[in-house]
């Protein structure tokens, strides 16, 4: 069973520091990760979605890196603001005909103005 | 385009009591999900479907039944609401490239449920 885990469970930082998450999941054989973004009391909104032939997918600000081999995902934030105050969850797919997607329990992140 | 959308947006029930939440997108995506968020637990997944006419059972199935008769829309039915299943619900729905595995997951709004 597919198991991932988003360590810390909370981060604070003050406003323009690189914010650094990290996911990491026991089951190599990944068909893609995706990184969602979850504001209090709304649904999830994804941020990258990573292939598991890609090393790292970026947009704007966002750079998500993938290493299948020693499981891990991180997703970087570059110069942080207080809008990106959000909790931030990484999902695993596995084989493409196994639609059972896999969730991290998320990274509750607070950017002080 | 409207997305995924969900209603109702919040419930309480009683416990025996039976409801259905339901979830319709816009999309024309071929896969639907049903999901459960709770505290410190991340989303577990209930049922999901890769067509109409075909559903299956994700992590944590007991106590709920789907169904999908339409590409749009996949209810999610409580028969007999037990306090355990106080959550908050989400439906997702994404393509899947005819077998080649997830696109992006798009998720609706929520539903959040309290049985009592």
């Amino acid at each position: 069973k597919q198991e991932v885990t988003q360590i810390p469970a909370a981060l604070s930082v003050p406003e323009g520091e690189n914010l650094v998450l990290n996911c990491s999941f026991t089951d190599s054989a990944i068909y893609n990760l995706q990184w969602f973004r979850q504001d209090p009391g709304k649904g999830l909104t994804s941020l990258l979605l990573i292939q598991s032939s890609q090393r790292e997918q970026t947009s704007g600000r966002l750079n998500a890196s993938l290493d299948k081999s020693s499981g891990r995902s991180t997703l970087y934030i570059a110069a942080s603001q207080p809008g990106d105050s959000a909790t931030y969850l990484c999902a695993v797919s596995p084989r493409s005909n196994d639609y059972k997607l896999s969730f991290g329990a998320g990274t509750t992140v607070t950017v002080r103005a | 385009n409207a997305g995924v959308t969900q209603t109702p947006k919040f419930q309480v029930l009683k416990t025996g009591q039976s409801m259905t939440l339901q979830c319709a997108q816009d999309m024309n995506h071929e896969y639907m999900s049903w999901y459960r968020q709770d505290p410190g637990m991340g989303l577990r997944l209930i049922h999901y479907s890769v067509g109409a006419g075909i559903t299956d059972q994700g992590e944590v199935p007991n106590g709920y039944n789907v169904s999908r008769s339409t590409t749009e829309d996949f209810p999610l039915r409580l028969l007999s609401a037990a306090p355990s299943q106080t959550s908050v619900y989400f439906c997702a729905s994404s393509y899947t490239g005819s077998g080649q595995g997830f696109y992006e997951q798009y998720f609706g709004p929520g539903t959040r449920l309290t049985v009592t």
